[in-house]
């Protein structure tokens, strides 16, 4: 079993759209929980952090982490084109070490 | 702001070569990362480094090596290329009281083997 799995999608959506990304995971020591987005030919970027469970926004971006379930999800409110690209999920107990998804890729069409 | 600079966008080389893919972070963080990027498959680690001259195997060193003579810098060698290599590389940093923030990454090498 892989530490962390994500639907890898493809996900269209049409502008506006709220979208919704999620991963597991299987070890609970995991506290750190990031998402990263990543445009094609890029590396990837940080977008969101969120440390143990609870949620976090920031501005269109919401993230979700429940460690009850070992589940965390990337909420885009009014997605917009400009948020197509691939989004990663990363996790990690010490902070010094991160696990990923495999990814998501997302396109928001006009 | 972190920044972390890998020296190549692209590469080409042949199978056979012997290639050099170099990383250079400009703040002073201890841990230091070469990952792999492939469809389907994420994003595998090959190598880290917690500090300088020390190296620990990730869960894809087979055809690989690391060097880090300085801190800032981490370099990643291919022994003796071949294409089942042809990927996406990528150096990330991570470190000190940032560790909890996660990675920073490099914009990453596209390597193609032919």
């Amino acid at each position: 079993q892989k530490e962390v799995e994500q639907d890898p999608g493809p996900l269209s959506v049409p502008e506006g759209a709220i979208v919704s990304l999620n991963c597991t995971y299987s070890n609970s020591a995991f506290q750190y929980f990031m998402w990263y987005r990543q445009y094609s030919r890029k590396g990837p970027e940080l977008l969101m952090y969120t440390y143990s469970s609870g949620n976090k926004e920031d501005g269109r971006f919401t993230a979700q982490v429940d460690k009850s379930s070992k589940y965390i999800s990337l909420f885009i409110r009014d997605s917009q084109p400009s948020d197509s690209a691939t989004y990663l999920c990363a996790m990690s107990a010490s902070g010094n070490q991160f696990y990923f998804g495999t990814g998501t890729s997302l396109t928001v069409i006009p | 702001d972190v920044k972390v600079t890998q020296s190549s966008r692209y590469l080409v080389k042949r199978t056979g070569e012997k290639v050099f893919l170099e990383c250079v972070q400009d703040m002073d963080h201890e841990n230091m990362f070469w990952y792999r990027q492939d469809p389907g498959l994420g994003l595998r680690l090959i190598y880290f480094s917690y500090d300088v001259k020390m190296k620990e195997k990730g869960d894809i060193p087979e055809g690989y090596s690391v060097s880090r003579e300085k801190k800032e810098r981490f370099s990643l060698i291919l022994e003796s290329a071949s294409t089942n290599q042809t990927s996406m590389y990528l150096c990330a940093t991570v470190g000190g009281l940032t560790g909890v923030y996660g990675y920073t990454f490099g914009s990453g090498t596209r390597l193609t083997v032919v």
